[in-house]
């Protein structure tokens, strides 16, 4: 399987500041049909995953803009501009290209 | 309103099967798929596999074939998952995510999740 790995896996920040999540896949989740299929979801604590990114840069509805995705090949990035205390969540990263889709280890966001 | 809403928390025996349901509501089921994503105790997010609302074709992730069956009941826009011989590694909250007709890893709508507890 497609191994991804995120860091770091635990980000101290301070309320207004930016962080930024890195994700390496082992394989690029590059597609033969020019995709990218590379996705960001965020899990509050005590609730079920949300999607935030997909195809590494498009915000989903009601994802607030300073959410935003980068990166190509094997190297990902989400970056939240300024932190809100609404932000604290673990932020998993997904390749959706090989078969099993795999996910990242999660990184944990606190303030 | 859009939404996914599943069956309520099991406790199985070692051994045993359990089967978790996944009720679509506010868009039209055979136009998607559904995938089921599990999560252990502390742990991360694993995908365990995908169905086709549209015509139940399913793919499952190599280490669940065999023991998981993914079905759908269009007539009631529900989907279902069963795990056989349960184990206790199998504990975790299994969710079902809504997913493309054929594309599993869409996952943009998320059910509330289901507690399996697998225990003696």
């Amino acid at each position: 399987d497609v191994v991804v790995t995120q860091s770091p896996l635990s980000l101290p920040v301070t309320l207004g500041q930016p962080a930024s999540i890195s994700c390496r896949s082992s394989h690029s989740p590059l597609y033969s049909d020019g995709n990218t299929y590379l996705h960001w979801f965020q899990q509050r604590p005590g609730q079920s995953p949300r999607r935030l990114l997909y195809k590494v840069s498009n915000r989903d509805s009601g994802v607030p803009d300073r959410f935003s995705g980068s990166g190509s090949g094997t190297d990902f990035t989400l970056e939240i501009s300024r932190v809100e205390a609404e932000d604290v969540a673990i932020y998993y990263c997904m390749q959706g290209t090989h078969w099993p889709y795999t996910f990242g280890q999660g990184t944990k966001l606190e303030i | 309103q859009i939404q996914l809403v599943q069956s309520g928390a099991e406790v199985r025996s070692p051994g045993a099967s359990v089967k978790v349901a996944c009720k679509a509501s506010g868009y039209i089921f055979t136009s998607y798929g559904i995938s089921w994503v599990r999560q252990a105790p502390g742990q991360g997010l694993e995908l365990m596999g995908w169905i086709s609302a549209s015509d139940g074709n399913t793919n499952y992730a190599q280490k669940f074939q065999g023991r998981v069956t993914m079905t759908t009941d269009t007539s009631t826009s529900t989907a279902y998952m069963e795990v056989r011989s349960l184990r206790a590694d199998d504990t975790a909250v299994y969710y079902c995510a809504r997913a493309a007709y054929n594309y599993a890893g869409t996952c943009d709508l998320w059910g509330q999740g289901t507690l399996v507890t697998v225990s003696s």
